[in-house]
């Protein structure tokens, strides 16, 4: 049973424009939450995160967006860059942290 | 500070024969968690080690075990490989166990079963 869920595979996006990638959950128990960018060959690196208890956080280009009522987040990129290409995990934690299947974005010149 | 290491980065077994990975955390980290990678599945939670003591077990059947040494490094095992276990094999080092402490990543060991 995937309690974490991202179901888009992949995206294309524009160089400038918005990337949004988007997770949803269905453990309602789930405390915190946090978006991962893999490239090809080296592990995840952590991107940013939100609390169960905040709706929104930024960190410079990236912004996640947290809605428990829907039990679903979303990362967004503004602008995109070509640099973003990766793949992007979703994760959610409760004693462990449980990661979605990831969505490859590609961000095209 | 260097980031957490895993050794090997590639390895080609046989089905029946196990292989043992090994992680090295991020110093000071005392948490190490492994994960398994394939393709369409994510990540896939293995089990969790603090203070040499499993914290934390996955879903996977008893062919998977690990281990964390007193220095915090940590081994997994697989024995009776199977074709399926082809997979990337990911360590995460944390500060503290359990819980949303940030957990970084080593580069994986690429295990193919042929």
């Amino acid at each position: 049973d995937q309690q974490v869920k991202q179901n888009s595979p992949s995206l294309s996006v524009q160089e400038g424009r918005i990337s949004i990638l988007n997770c949803d959950y269905t453990n309602s128990m789930f405390d915190y939450f946090l978006w991962y960018k893999k490239y090809p060959a080296e592990g995840p690196t952590f991107l940013i995160s939100i609390s169960s208890i905040k709706d929104k956080n930024e960190d410079g280009r990236f912004t996640v967006f947290l809605n428990k009522s829907a039990k679903h987040l979303s990362l967004h990129i503004v602008p995109s860059q070509p640099g973003d290409s990766a793949v992007y995990f979703c994760a959610a934690s409760e004693l462990k942290l449980i990661f979605g299947q990831g969505t490859t974005l590609q961000v095209k010149p | 500070k260097a980031g957490v290491t895993q050794t090997p980065r590639y390895l080609i077994k046989t089905r029946g024969q196990q292989v043992t990975l090994s992680c090295s955390p991020i110093s000071g980290h005392r948490s190490v968690s492994w994960y398994q990678q394939t393709p369409g599945q994510g990540l896939q939670f293995l089990f969790e080690y603090f203070s040499e003591t499993q914290r934390n077990k996955g879903n996977f059947p008893g062919r998977f075990s690990g281990r964390q040494f007193s220095n915090s490094r940590s081994e997994m095992n697989v024995s009776t490989l199977e074709l399926g276990d082809s997979a990337l094999y990911l360590c995460a080092s944390s500060l503290a166990a359990g819980g949303p402490d940030t957990q970084y990543f080593g580069p994986g060991t690429r295990l193919t079963v042929l």
